[in-house]
Parts: structure tokens; C-alpha cells; sequence
């Protein structure tokens, strides 16, 4: 699989936009992007995902650099219920459909009141 | 609530027992999936199954097995324990296909003596 590589930690304060970076530099072109997040005590929880064009939903938006070697992870309006580890993961399209997932180590997101 | 629910939520065992895990999918749903996180070694993804088959093989250890019954539900058995195999184990499940995100259960805790 190829493999991701976000910064160990961020902070931001509540109620800013908080971007997620993450590189990618070695996608191919049947890699999705996923982000999935972990809230503290909880199981992983999907956030949104893309191929080429950049993608909102109600939990975030993600930006996607035009050669794909990288992503953006964007929480538009930060709260304190979003302090949690961020996956960036890869995922195969052309492949039978075994999907493990392959999760690094994520950016632990701090969230300042 | 992600609609994934596994049992039990803590258990603790003594080296050399053997535990079953429990995991029941989201209604429709036909892809299970089990996880290991742990201190050390992060979110590993263990196996698949599809529709009662296996679909995938990650990093599990041979004393570790599953099994997916006709009505979906899935059983991870872990044998012969160590005290490294104490670890959180979390289900997830798909309608199937690296096309769909999966949805994680809140995990089962397990602490080996």
C-alpha cells in the first residue's frame, strides 16, 4: 500500500478552521483518499474521502493538490468534541474488494478552548 | 452510534486462556472486518470476511482465528494468550468492497494476566 505521512500533532483553537496535511507522494491513480478520525475511549469514525476533486460533506471538506501528492484535511470551525487522531489512509479501487485498512500513526489534533 | 456492536466491552483472561470476541455488523452490511490496536503497534488491520467467507489476511497471528456466520455475526477467537495480545479489538463493517467506508463497534478491551 502506498504510504502517508502526516505530523505527529496540531493545535488549534476552538471555533477556527484547523487544516490537516497530509503527503502523499506516492498514490497512484486508483488510490482514494480516506480520512477517518479517533475520538479518545472511541472506535475510528469515517470522515470523507476523494479521488481528484476536492469534496465537502456536513463533518469537513478535503482538498486535494492538483498532482495528488498530497491532501488537505479542512474542519472548518474547529470544537472541543473534535480533539481526536486523523487518519489519512489510502485506498486500492482496482483491486477484488479485500480492504483492510492500513492506518498509520495520524496527527493528534488538540483543541484549545 | 455507528450501528456496530461488539461484546464483551472489557475482558481479562490469564496467559494461556482462550477468549472469543463477538461482533455484530450494521443491519446489511456483508463485510466484516476485525482490528488490534495497541501501544506499540498502533490500529493493525487482523482479517475479512464477506458473506461468511474469508476475504483478506492481515497481520494475524496464527493462534488467532474468526469465523462469520450465516446470519453475519462474526466471532474472533484468541488462543493460547500473552500478556502483548492485551489490546483493544475493534469490528467494523461495510456493505462490502474497498468502494465503501466501514463503520467501527466501540471495541472490546482485552487484558491478559
Amino acid at each position: 500500500d502506498a504510504k502517508t505521512t502526516q505530523p505527529n500533532s496540531m493545535e488549534s483553537n476552538e471555533e477556527e478552521p484547523v487544516h490537516l496535511p497530509c503527503n502523499h507522494s506516492t498514490i497512484s491513480g486508483t488510490d482514494y483518499i480516506h480520512w477517518y478520525r479517533q475520538l479518545p475511549s472511541q472506535g475510528p469514525e469515517y470522515v470523507i474521502h476523494g479521488l481528484t476533486s476536492n469534496v465537502n460533506n456536513r463533518m469537513a471538506s478535503l482538498a486535494i493538490a492538483e498532482d495528488r501528492k498530497s491532501s488537505t484535511l479542512i474542519l472548518h470551525r474547529a470544537t472541543l468534541r473534535d480533539a481526536a487522531v486523523y487518519y489519512c489512509i489510502l485506498r486500492d479501487y482496482s483491486g477484488g474488494g479485500a480492504d483492510g485498512l492500513t492506518f498509520g500513526k495520524g496527527t493528534h489534533l488538540i483543541i484549545q478552548p | 452510534d455507528s450501528g456496530v456492536t461488539q461484546t464483551p466491552k472489557h475482558l481479562i483472561t490469564a496467559t494461556g486462556q482462550r477468549v472469543t470476541l463477538r461482533c455484530s455488523p450494521r443491519s446489511g452490511d456483508l463485510s466484516v472486518y476485525w482490528y488490534q490496536q495497541s501501544l506499540d503497534q498502533g490500529l493493525q488491520f487482523l482479517i475479512q470476511y464477506y458473506n461468511g467467507e474469508e476475504r483478506a489476511k492481515g497481520n494475524i497471528l496464527e493462534r488467532f482465528s474468526a469465523q462469520q456466520f450465516p446470519d453475519l455475526h462474526s466471532e474472533l477467537n484468541l488462543s493460547s494468550l500473552e500478556l502483548g495480545d492485551s489490546a483493544l479489538y475493534f469490528c467494523a463493517s461495510s456493505p462490502g468492497g474497498q468502494h465503501y467506508e466501514q463503520y467501527f463497534g466501540p471495541g472490546t478491551r482485552l487484558t491478559v494476566t
